[in-house]
């Protein structure tokens, strides 16, 4: 079974900094992708970022990338110049590629909050 | 934009009644999900639904749960005898294919007193 885990439950940055959210995972799939999500106040979750396993190219969204270590299996997330409207939950999730069915596996999520 | 569309977005019932929670999917989105989220806890998945059937569901999805897409369009969840345990946020979420990105709805919020 596979597993995603968040060891981060709370962070927090000032306004216009960088900071990297941290998601490990488990699984002997070779092939799945993997997403960081977001849960701003309002509770409805946005999709950040994506990157295909077979990819060695790290994701990028904007201020928004990702640093893949697939034999590590780490995924964390890099937001660049933070705002205000960053502050969220945010949650890593993994989808295995052979079932097709499209389950998502999410992590405990972190909380960031982003001072002014 | 395209969104998926949640009913109600809050819903308060007496533990052992039935419940049914609405979605619309995006019109051309063929897989459909429901995933719940406990107070503070993490996201967690239920049911995946494909060509009118379940496709995959977790240890969750008892026999108090079931889906259906009664009239083509809105993808229904259903709890039969809600249990105070059953209290939490509920997401739709739909994909055009099986293998892409994921939508969420706004959620609803159960609340079973």
């Amino acid at each position: 079974a596979q597993t995603v885990t968040q060891s981060q439950p709370e962070m927090s940055v000032q306004e216009a900094e960088t900071v990297t959210l941290s998601c490990t995972y488990d699984t002997s799939e070779n092939n799945y992708y993997l997403f960081w999500y977001k849960q701003p106040p309002s509770r409805q979750m946005i999709l950040v970022i994506r990157q295909e396993a077979y990819k060695q190219q790290n994701a990028t969204e904007n201020r928004f990338s990702v640093n893949f270590q697939k034999a590590a299996k780490s995924f964390s997330l890099k937001i660049s110049d933070s705002q205000l409207g960053d502050t969220a939950m945010y949650f890593c999730a993994f989808m295995k590629v052979g079932s097709n069915t499209g389950k998502l596996i999410f992590g405990q999520g972190t909380t960031l909050q982003v001072k002014p | 934009e395209p969104e998926v569309t949640q009913t109600p977005s809050h819903q308060v019932t007496q533990m052992g009644q039935e419940v049914i929670l609405r979605c619309v999917p995006i019109s051309n989105h063929l897989y459909f999900y429901w995933y719940r989220q406990i107070l503070g806890q993490k996201v967690e998945f239920l049911v995946s639904f494909y060509n009118n059937e379940i496709s995959e569901k977790s240890e969750i999805f008892d026999d108090q749960f079931s889906v259906e897409r009664p009239d083509g369009s809105n993808f229904t969840l259903k709890i039969r005898s809600t249990k105070l345990e059953d209290s939490a946020m509920y997401f739709c979420a739909t994909s055009r294919e099986g293998l892409s990105e994921a939508f969420f709805g706004q959620g609803t919020r159960l609340t079973v007193v």
